[in-house]
């Protein structure tokens, strides 16, 4: 969906290097969310934010953090790169109102591949 | 806790042919039900969902899944597949609770042979 966008597409580092990925959203909803996808494990939730003042864990928060910038930006980081988190990231956004029952919209998604 | 099961890695047919994804959930309370495709490098997009209602719920390119609640199930299904179908396939589910999150399978790879 083009009105969600993720920076970088592609990224190459290093074990214990620090690295953020970017989420940006022009689609005006409150609620965002990074998971990750690998291989026969389908996607599962890192974290969440609500609104600007909400940040919640989900499954498998252990080795990242996220910060809500605003409304439209959620980014994602990894404080100390360790082979194990490669994979493909996506950040995804909806709508709280009750009557979108939170369809969620997905960004292209980033590779990371930790070295 | 919500869980998602997608029982099948892989489904292959023949164009022309219906096509089954399966999937079953488990979740307290009445479920929100959804369907993803994920084409080659690209993001999750949205194909349908149960919320309330009729249980046959019909979506984009002429998908269309059937909610069973006896069986927990919410089976993908098309009555005649395209080539261009072929795609990774997600199931997933949510409580009716304004604060929950997604839960989603592993996914189902569609193969549709020419």
């Amino acid at each position: 969906d083009a009105d969600v966008t993720q920076t970088p597409r592609n990224r190459i580092t290093k074990t214990g290097k620090r690295i953020m990925l970017e989420c940006s959203q022009t689609k005006g909803h409150d609620r965002m969310y990074w998971y990750r996808q690998d291989p026969g494990l389908g996607l599962r939730l890192i974290y969440y934010s609500f609104d600007v003042k909400d940040i919640n864990k989900g499954e498998i928060s252990d080795g990242y953090s996220v910060s809500r910038q605003a409304q439209a930006k959620f980014s994602l980081s990894l404080e100390s790169a360790i082979p194990n988190q490669t994979a493909l990231y996506f950040c995804a956004t909806s709508d709280a109102q009750a009557t979108s029952y939170n369809e969620q919209f997905f960004g292209p998604g980033t590779r990371l591949t930790v070295l | 806790a919500q869980s998602v099961a997608q029982p099948e890695d892989q489904v292959n047919v023949a164009e022309g042919n219906p096509l089954t994804v399966k999937c079953t959930y488990s979740v307290s309370g009445n479920p929100y039900l959804f369907w993803y495709v994920q084409y080659p490098n690209r993001g999750l997009q949205f194909l349908l969902k149960y919320i309330t209602g009729d249980n046959l719920v019909k979506g984009s390119y002429g998908f269309e899944a059937e909610f069973n609640k006896s069986q927990t199930s919410f089976h993908l299904k098309k009555p005649s597949a395209l080539v261009s179908d072929s795609a990774l396939y997600f199931c997933a589910v949510r409580g009716n609770s304004g604060y929950s999150t997604l839960t989603f399978g592993k996914g189902t790879m569609l193969l549709v042979s020419p």
